[in-house]
């Protein structure tokens, strides 16, 4: 088993541009979670979706916007980048998430630059 | 705002010694959990606490939690090299928002 794998490791973008991060797990989990991690700061979510279509917003998802595609797979995509969005990007996923009675299960995160 | 702050922010030990690590939060909780991130890595989870226990262990771990005070300590016993990471407090109080601390860095000098 893969785990939560996360693509692309790393990207560099221009103010303005967009992209998408994929995110799948292979554990049958029925919650997945958008975090970003700034230097200093603990993990903040961005967006998490409970189960399978559903997504709800975390503590800070202006400017991005995420997809549950399927049970497997959850993306988050920045419409348009800005500086701010520099930081790692963890996705996570749990077996169930309410009262966070489940651990959650890391990727290993993208590393993202915009200029 | 945080819910959880570790202390101190950074810790340097020798190898044999033990590390203790605290997480201070504000509200009351459901339950509290504590993650390891090595360098460059995803976190991985230790152990979870919920808020009617006050003491867990799992191998060298050992965590309380003391609801009175909002407060929880990590101890890791006899600390190797291999223990260096940054380790993070997570706390939730319901649904599916786990809110983690700014992380208390280990450094274990072999």
């Amino acid at each position: 088993n893969a785990g939560v794998t996360q693509t692309p490791k790393f990207q560099v973008l221009k103010t303005g541009q967009s992209m998408t991060l994929q995110c799948a797990q292979d554990m049958n989990h029925n919650s997945m979670y958008w975090y970003r991690q700034d230097p200093g700061m603990g993990l903040r979510l961005i967006y998490y979706s409970a189960s399978e279509g559903t997504t709800d917003k975390g503590e800070v998802p202006n400017g991005y916007n995420v997809s549950r595609l399927n049970k497997r797979e959850f993306s988050l995509r920045l419409e348009s980048a800005a500086p701010s969005q520099t930081s790692v990007y963890f996705c996570a996923s749990s077996e169930g998430g309410g009262a966070g009675y489940y651990e959650q299960f890391f990727g290993p995160g993208t590393r993202l630059t915009v200029l | 705002s945080q819910q959880g702050e570790e202390d101190p922010q950074a810790l340097s030990i020798q190898e044999g010694e033990n590390a203790t690590m605290n997480c201070s939060y504000k509200t009351s909780i459901n339950n509290l959990q504590w993650y390891r991130q090595n360098s460059g890595r995803g976190l991985v989870h230790l152990i979870l606490i919920r808020s009617n226990e006050r003491e867990k262990h799992s191998g060298r771990l050992r965590v309380t939690l003391d609801t009175s005070k909002k407060s929880s300590s990590l101890l890791i016993t006899a600390s190797r090299a291999a223990d260096t990471a940054s380790y993070f407090c997570a706390t939730n109080t319901g649904g599916f928002k786990t809110i983690f601390g700014a992380g208390t860095r280990l450094f274990v000098k072999a």
